[in-house]
């Protein structure tokens, strides 16, 4: 099994331009997120979801979009990039039904905005 | 406010010393799990141990052990004889309830340890 699929693993992006993170999973896992790492600000969550057609806002939800149509894949858009945004990004799915489900990391993407 | 302290940014220590991370959390669940993850150089998160609030039971695995003690709301992890390999950026987590009526993981920002030969 793959695990948990992040693409691409390196992107770098002007001002403005919008792009997609693309995450996938293959373990079945209800629930997705997207944590942000950036030096001394630790992981911080972006947004999560528990289900298909089910998102919702972490702590640094602004500037991204995300959706959930199929269980598999969880995408997190940005729409206009801005330098701030600069940062390694990393995907995470855990089962549902138990609080004590670990999360399974991607491997990150790093993006820098120009 | 931040619900998971970790206040140690970075430690150094020489090889075989024993090193303790410290990991304060705030939360108003009673019922809640706490996780260390581990970030080597190579830079991928790897879940090491969790413990729910339920059980403060201290746990060994090898050389490394746990401390969880709900009073004061730590969650400390302690690395004995302290390797090279051991050298990586370790967080603490904590999976409460999210206003949606699911959970959610919080991280804190991490500990950086660097093992000296």
């Amino acid at each position: 099994n793959a695990g948990v699929t992040q693409t691409p693993k390196f992107q770098v992006l002007k001002t403005g331009q919008s792009m997609t993170l693309q995450c996938a999973q293959d373990m079945n896992h209800e629930y997705m997120s997207w944590y942000r790492q950036d030096p001394g600000m630790g992981l911080r969550l972006i947004h999560y979801s528990v289900g298909a057609g089910i998102t919702d806002q972490g702590e640094v939800p602004n500037g991204y979009n995300v959706s959930r149509s199929t269980t598999e894949d969880f995408p997190l858009r940005l729409l206009s990039a801005a330098p701030s945004q600069t940062s390694v990004y990393f995907c995470a799915s855990s089962y549902l039904k138990t609080q004590k489900s670990p999360l399974h990391f991607g491997n990150g993407t790093r993006l820098t905005v120009t | 406010a931040q619900k998971v302290t970790q206040a140690q940014t970075e430690i150094s220590v020489v090889e075989k010393e024993d090193v303790t991370l410290d990991c304060v959390y705030e939360t108003r669940d009673t019922t809640y799990y706490l996780f260390w993850y581990k970030q080597p150089p190579s830079g991928e998160l790897v879940f090491l141990i969790r413990r729910n609030s339920f059980d403060e039971q201290n746990e060994i695995s090898g050389r490394y052990s746990w401390n969880f003690q709900k009073s004061t709301s730590s969650f400390n992890f302690t690395i004995t004889a302290s390797q090279v390999v051991d050298s990586a950026v370790y967080f603490c987590a904590l999976s409460e309830s999210s206003t949606s009526g699911t959970y959610k993981y919080i991280f804190g920002t991490g500990t950086r340890l660097k093992v000296l030969a």
